[in-house]
Protein backbone atom coordinates (compact mmCIF):
# COMPACT_ATOMS: atom_id res chain seq x y z
CA UNK A 1 0.00 0.00 0.00
CA UNK A 2 1.53 3.66 -1.12
CA UNK A 3 2.50 5.60 1.63
CA UNK A 4 1.09 9.05 2.78
CA UNK A 5 2.37 12.47 4.10
CA UNK A 6 0.37 14.66 6.33
CA UNK A 7 1.58 17.93 8.84
CA UNK A 8 1.97 16.98 12.19
CA UNK A 9 -0.42 19.20 13.43
CA UNK A 10 -3.22 21.98 12.30
CA UNK A 11 -4.82 24.51 14.03
CA UNK A 12 -8.64 25.62 12.79
CA UNK A 13 -11.09 28.30 14.11
CA UNK A 14 -14.22 27.15 15.26
CA UNK A 15 -16.86 27.59 12.68
CA UNK A 16 -14.58 27.74 10.15
CA UNK A 17 -13.11 25.31 7.22
CA UNK A 18 -10.49 22.91 8.02
CA UNK A 19 -8.79 21.90 5.19
CA UNK A 20 -6.42 19.03 6.07
CA UNK A 21 -3.94 17.58 3.57
CA UNK A 22 -2.22 14.35 2.26
CA UNK A 23 0.59 13.47 -0.30
CA UNK A 24 0.45 10.22 -1.40
CA UNK A 25 2.38 10.83 -4.70
CA UNK A 26 3.26 6.99 -4.84
CA UNK A 27 -0.37 5.86 -5.23
CA UNK A 28 -1.37 2.89 -7.63
CA UNK A 29 -4.37 2.86 -10.01
CA UNK A 30 -6.36 0.78 -7.65
CA UNK A 31 -5.65 2.26 -4.07
CA UNK A 32 -8.44 4.57 -2.53
CA UNK A 33 -7.98 7.50 -0.57
CA UNK A 34 -9.17 6.78 3.17
CA UNK A 35 -9.20 9.10 6.35
CA UNK A 36 -9.93 8.10 9.58
CA UNK A 37 -9.85 10.10 12.64
CA UNK A 38 -9.42 9.28 16.42
CA UNK A 39 -10.54 11.26 19.38
CA UNK A 40 -8.39 11.22 22.35
CA UNK A 41 -8.38 8.00 24.39
CA UNK A 42 -10.77 6.77 21.54
CA UNK A 43 -10.59 3.97 18.89
CA UNK A 44 -10.48 5.40 14.85
CA UNK A 45 -13.91 6.21 13.54
CA UNK A 46 -14.09 5.91 9.39
CA UNK A 47 -14.52 9.40 7.84
CA UNK A 48 -14.64 9.32 4.09
CA UNK A 49 -13.39 7.88 1.13
CA UNK A 50 -12.84 8.00 -2.41
CA UNK A 51 -10.81 6.93 -5.81
CA UNK A 52 -10.58 9.76 -7.78
CA UNK A 53 -14.06 11.76 -7.99
CA UNK A 54 -14.48 13.80 -5.06
CA UNK A 55 -16.87 12.82 -2.01
CA UNK A 56 -18.66 14.46 0.50
CA UNK A 57 -20.76 13.05 3.35
CA UNK A 58 -22.08 13.85 6.34
CA UNK A 59 -19.10 14.38 7.69
CA UNK A 60 -16.74 16.12 5.24
CA UNK A 61 -15.70 16.17 1.93
CA UNK A 62 -12.95 14.78 0.11
CA UNK A 63 -11.22 16.35 -2.64
CA UNK A 64 -8.40 14.18 -4.55
CA UNK A 65 -6.15 15.82 -7.80
CA UNK A 66 -6.92 14.75 -10.98
CA UNK A 67 -3.35 13.05 -10.69
CA UNK A 68 -4.02 11.13 -7.67
CA UNK A 69 -0.99 12.62 -6.13
CA UNK A 70 -2.38 14.10 -3.34
CA UNK A 71 -6.11 14.73 -1.79
CA UNK A 72 -7.77 17.02 0.66
CA UNK A 73 -10.02 16.13 3.89
CA UNK A 74 -12.42 19.24 4.18
CA UNK A 75 -14.57 19.41 7.61
CA UNK A 76 -17.10 22.71 6.26
CA UNK A 77 -17.78 24.03 9.71
CA UNK A 78 -15.12 22.69 12.46
CA UNK A 79 -16.08 22.15 15.89
CA UNK A 80 -14.39 21.75 18.99
CA UNK A 81 -15.18 18.04 19.35
CA UNK A 82 -13.36 17.79 15.88
CA UNK A 83 -10.65 18.03 17.56
CA UNK A 84 -8.19 14.78 16.88
CA UNK A 85 -6.04 13.04 15.31
CA UNK A 86 -6.53 12.59 11.63
CA UNK A 87 -5.05 9.83 9.46
CA UNK A 88 -5.03 10.00 5.37
CA UNK A 89 -4.43 5.92 4.43
CA UNK A 90 -3.73 4.70 0.99
CA UNK A 91 -4.80 0.82 0.23
CA UNK A 92 -6.66 -1.80 -2.06
CA UNK A 93 -9.97 -2.63 -1.03
CA UNK A 94 -8.82 -5.89 -0.88
CA UNK A 95 -5.62 -6.14 0.20
CA UNK A 96 -5.67 -10.10 1.37
CA UNK A 97 -4.11 -8.78 4.40
CA UNK A 98 -7.48 -8.73 6.23
CA UNK A 99 -8.09 -5.31 5.25
CA UNK A 100 -5.30 -4.35 7.28
CA UNK A 101 -5.03 -0.29 7.73
CA UNK A 102 -1.45 1.42 7.55
CA UNK A 103 -1.40 3.94 9.88
CA UNK A 104 1.28 7.34 9.24
CA UNK A 105 1.68 10.12 11.95
CA UNK A 106 -1.77 11.43 11.13
CA UNK A 107 -2.23 15.15 11.72
CA UNK A 108 -3.18 16.48 15.11
CA UNK A 109 -6.18 18.86 14.37
CA UNK A 110 -6.69 21.41 17.16
CA UNK A 111 -9.85 23.59 16.73
CA UNK A 112 -9.91 26.54 18.85
CA UNK A 113 -12.80 28.86 20.19
CA UNK B 1 -26.05 -2.21 18.79
CA UNK B 2 -22.91 -2.97 20.54
CA UNK B 3 -20.21 -3.02 17.57
CA UNK B 4 -17.13 -3.86 18.80
CA UNK B 5 -16.30 -4.65 22.05
CA UNK B 6 -12.85 -4.89 24.20
CA UNK B 7 -12.41 -6.01 27.78
CA UNK B 8 -10.74 -5.05 29.81
CA UNK B 9 -10.11 -1.90 29.50
CA UNK B 10 -7.66 -1.40 32.06
CA UNK B 11 -4.75 -3.97 32.45
CA UNK B 12 -1.80 -3.92 34.88
CA UNK B 13 0.58 -6.83 34.64
CA UNK B 14 3.67 -7.96 35.68
CA UNK B 15 6.68 -9.20 33.95
CA UNK B 16 6.20 -12.65 32.73
CA UNK B 17 2.59 -13.07 33.39
CA UNK B 18 0.30 -14.24 30.72
CA UNK B 19 -3.51 -12.88 29.83
CA UNK B 20 -5.82 -12.69 27.13
CA UNK B 21 -7.15 -9.28 25.42
CA UNK B 22 -10.72 -10.29 24.35
CA UNK B 23 -12.98 -8.94 21.42
CA UNK B 24 -16.29 -9.58 20.01
CA UNK B 25 -18.22 -8.13 17.41
CA UNK B 26 -21.78 -8.58 16.67
CA UNK B 27 -22.00 -7.59 12.97
CA UNK B 28 -20.94 -11.06 11.53
CA UNK B 29 -17.76 -9.47 10.09
CA UNK B 30 -15.77 -11.89 8.48
CA UNK B 31 -12.53 -9.77 9.19
CA UNK B 32 -11.17 -9.02 12.61
CA UNK B 33 -7.54 -7.58 13.87
CA UNK B 34 -5.88 -6.22 16.44
CA UNK B 35 -3.34 -2.99 16.55
CA UNK B 36 -1.48 -1.86 19.45
CA UNK B 37 -0.64 1.95 19.67
CA UNK B 38 2.17 3.25 21.49
CA UNK B 39 2.31 6.95 22.70
CA UNK B 40 2.38 9.56 20.15
CA UNK B 41 2.48 6.73 17.62
CA UNK B 42 -0.11 5.66 14.77
CA UNK B 43 -1.37 2.19 14.84
CA UNK B 44 0.30 -1.19 13.95
CA UNK B 45 -0.75 -4.42 13.14
CA UNK B 46 -0.36 -7.40 15.61
CA UNK B 47 -2.22 -10.25 14.15
CA UNK B 48 -5.31 -10.46 11.95
CA UNK B 49 -8.25 -12.96 10.89
CA UNK B 50 -9.92 -13.16 7.33
CA UNK B 51 -12.43 -15.34 8.81
CA UNK B 52 -13.07 -18.22 11.22
CA UNK B 53 -10.29 -20.91 11.85
CA UNK B 54 -7.78 -18.45 9.65
CA UNK B 55 -5.25 -16.13 11.20
CA UNK B 56 -2.28 -14.54 10.13
CA UNK B 57 0.63 -12.30 11.41
CA UNK B 58 0.98 -8.12 10.69
CA UNK B 59 3.26 -6.00 11.35
CA UNK B 60 4.24 -7.13 15.08
CA UNK B 61 3.44 -10.13 16.01
CA UNK B 62 6.01 -11.09 18.59
CA UNK B 63 5.17 -12.08 21.79
CA UNK B 64 0.89 -12.28 20.60
CA UNK B 65 -0.96 -15.20 19.70
CA UNK B 66 -4.40 -15.36 18.40
CA UNK B 67 -7.22 -17.63 17.28
CA UNK B 68 -10.58 -17.36 15.51
CA UNK B 69 -12.84 -20.03 16.50
CA UNK B 70 -15.96 -18.55 15.47
CA UNK B 71 -16.92 -15.57 13.86
CA UNK B 72 -17.48 -12.94 16.72
CA UNK B 73 -14.93 -13.63 18.49
CA UNK B 74 -10.89 -13.25 18.13
CA UNK B 75 -8.68 -12.62 21.66
CA UNK B 76 -5.26 -11.71 22.09
CA UNK B 77 -2.91 -13.67 24.00
CA UNK B 78 -0.05 -12.60 25.62
CA UNK B 79 2.11 -15.33 26.29
CA UNK B 80 4.85 -13.81 28.70
CA UNK B 81 3.87 -10.05 29.21
CA UNK B 82 7.11 -7.86 28.84
CA UNK B 83 7.52 -4.16 29.79
CA UNK B 84 7.55 -3.48 26.05
CA UNK B 85 4.11 -4.76 25.34
CA UNK B 86 2.70 -1.94 27.55
CA UNK B 87 0.49 0.10 25.05
CA UNK B 88 -3.54 0.75 23.90
CA UNK B 89 -4.67 -2.40 22.00
CA UNK B 90 -7.92 -1.78 19.59
CA UNK B 91 -9.74 -4.36 17.86
CA UNK B 92 -11.39 -4.01 14.40
CA UNK B 93 -13.74 -5.67 12.27
CA UNK B 94 -14.92 -5.12 8.89
CA UNK B 95 -16.77 -7.30 5.84
CA UNK B 96 -15.03 -8.89 3.48
CA UNK B 97 -12.54 -6.05 1.76
CA UNK B 98 -13.76 -6.71 -1.80
CA UNK B 99 -16.04 -4.05 -1.03
CA UNK B 100 -14.00 -0.58 -0.95
CA UNK B 101 -16.81 0.57 1.01
CA UNK B 102 -16.28 -1.50 3.77
CA UNK B 103 -16.00 0.56 6.70
CA UNK B 104 -13.44 -0.49 9.49
CA UNK B 105 -15.19 -0.45 13.06
CA UNK B 106 -12.37 -0.20 16.09
CA UNK B 107 -12.90 -0.85 19.59
CA UNK B 108 -12.53 1.02 22.13
CA UNK B 109 -9.14 0.13 23.09
CA UNK B 110 -7.30 -1.88 26.00
CA UNK B 111 -5.04 0.01 28.22
CA UNK B 112 -1.92 -2.45 28.95
CA UNK B 113 0.46 -1.74 31.60
CA UNK B 114 2.92 -3.97 32.47
CA UNK B 115 5.30 -3.23 35.41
Amino acid sequence: DAKTTQPPSMDCAEGRAANLPCNHSTISGNEYVYWYRQIHSQGPQYIIHGLKNNETNEMASLIITEDRKSSTLILPHATLRDTAVYYCIVRRPNNNAGNMLTFGGGTRLMVKP
Amino acid sequence: NAGVTQTPKFQVLKTGQSMTLQCAQDMNHEYMSWYRQDPGMGLRLIHYSVGAGITDQGEVPNGYNVSRSTTEDFPLRLLSAAPSQTSVYFCASSRTGRSAGNTIYFGEGSWLTVV
